[in-house]
């Protein structure tokens, strides 16, 4: 079976500041994608950054960068600069790369920007 | 097509009765998902769909719940005979179907459920 730990329920960060956001996670497949989303008060999630199991480059999408570290199963979402819309929570996700591809989520982090 | 549509946003209905939401996909999106969100929880996988066929269903889909997505278009969820346990977010996704970065689920807003 597929899991995912975020183990930060709560972060608070000054404004402009990067923040890393922690993800371990555990498969036995040898295929996966890994993702996080960011989840608005609005309720609706925002995909941010993907990554798949076989690349060799951690993944970057503007202010975005996932710490890939497949020996450590870990996949950490940097974010750079922060600003005040940052303000959300953030979802850690993975996809095993078989049938339903359907997502496995952790708990969580409650992300705070402090102007 | 500006993304994934679920109706209502918001449905408070008393205990016992039956609930109805609806989700419409990214259109030419050929696999649909429902999750379910409790509150301070991350979303939880219940059931997939790809095109009209509903391919797997989680453990959490009680024989209260039903899914249907007739002719790979819209998708439906139903509850019967709702019990305050079932209040939830449920939210909707949809995917091209492809593995790779390009195959992203696209979520809905969702519609957040209370059983009074």
């Amino acid at each position: 079976a597929q899991k995912i730990t975020q183990t930060q329920p709560g972060m608070f960060v000054q404004e402009k500041e990067a923040v890393t956001l922690d993800c371990t996670y555990d498969t036995s497949d040898p295929s996966y994608g890994l993702f996080w989303y960011k989840q608005p008060s609005s309720g609706e999630m925002i995909f941010l950054i993907y990554q798949g199991s076989y690349d060799q480059q951690n993944a970057t999408e503007g202010r975005y960068s996932l710490n890939f570290q497949k020996a450590r199963k870990s996949a950490n979402l940097v974010i750079s600069a922060s600003q005040l819309g940052d303000s959300a929570m953030y979802f850690c996700a993975m996809r095993v790369i078989q049938g339903a591809q359907k997502l496995v989520f952790g708990q969580g982090t409650r992300l705070t920007i402090n102007p | 097509d500006t993304g994934v549509s679920q109706d209502p946003r918001h449905k408070i209905t008393k205990r016992g009765q039956n609930v109805t939401f609806r989700c419409d996909p990214i259109s030419e999106h050929n696999r649909l998902y429902w999750y379910r969100q409790t509150l301070g929880q991350g979303p939880e996988f219940l059931t997939y769909f790809q095109n009209e066929a509903q391919l797997e269903k989680s453990r959490l889909l009680s024989d209260r719940f039903s899914a249907e997505r007739p002719k790979g278009s819209f998708s439906t969820l139903e509850i019967q005979r709702t019990e305050q346990g079932d209040s939830a977010m449920y939210l909707c996704a949809s995917s091209l179907g492809v593995t790779g970065s390009g195959s992203e689920a696209f979520f809905g807003q969702g519609t957040r459920l209370t059983v009074v």
